[in-house]
């Protein structure tokens, strides 16, 4: 089954202490991106990559960071988790940057105290 | 990408069509309308797409106005599990684009009654 897994699904964490959401994808996808929602302010992107070693900022990229090593996976790694950085959290993949649909997983609610 | 326009939230009976509009009237050209839902915090999920033609699949079925200003997503048969919040969402759609993004409005929250 096509799909986009994204690990852990809930998280509470403290601030400061380094953390890892992975997400993976099954399709051979070259397009990945991670996007947070916030109540109000609708879903936003925080990073992208085209295909494997190439990323790029989205909106929203401060406190955040990503690699793409392989085409598959794309964590995004917060450093040092703050509150403001709690939210919901989606990883989304397509075919290609310009394609017509993007699927995405399941989220991961994140909660940093 | 073109902004669009919907009302915050409608309500449908089950059973019945729910016609869901969208204004984008700045659209250019070679900018598509896209529909997609997300269904209680749940990833969202694609619907349709469409450029200037009416298009129809197995969810829904998506009318575009002669001067695109205008669309209206089109859910046949309403069921309960359609209660969800639908994005209209305009952008060029082209291969080698690195504008993946989407830019998820507030959309239209629909509530399916029985």
């Amino acid at each position: 089954e096509a799909q986009v897994t994204q690990n852990p699904r809930y998280l509470i964490t403290v601030t400061g202490k380094k953390l890892t959401v992975t997400c993976s994808q099954n399709m051979n996808h070259e397009y990945m991106s991670w996007y947070r929602q916030d109540p109000g302010l609708g879903l936003r992107q925080i990073y992208y990559s085209m295909n494997v070693e190439v990323t790029d900022k989205g909106d929203v990229p401060e406190g955040y960071k990503v690699s793409r090593k392989e085409k598959r996976n794309f964590p995004l790694i917060l450093e040092s988790p703050s509150p403001n950085q709690t939210s919901l959290y989606f990883c989304a993949s397509s075919l290609s940057g310009g394609a017509y649909e993007q699927y995405f997983g399941p989220g991961t609610r994140l909660t940093v105290t | 990408d073109a902004k669009t326009t919907q009302p915050p939230s409608m309500d449908c009976a089950e059973g019945r069509a729910a016609n869901l509009p969208c204004n984008h009237s700045t659209i250019s050209g070679n900018e598509y309308v896209y529909w997609y839902r997300q269904i209680h915090s749940q990833g969202p999920q694609y619907i349709i797409h469409g450029l200037k033609n009416n298009e129809t699949n197995e969810m829904a079925s998506l009318i575009i106005t002669e001067d695109r200003k205008s669309s209206t997503l089109i859910l046949p048969h309403a069921t309960l599990r359609d209660t969800a919040v639908y994005y209209c969402i305009v952008r060029v759609a082209n291969r080698g684009s690195t504008l993946g993004r989407l830019y998820f409005g507030r959309g239209t929250q629909l509530t399916v009654w029985p």
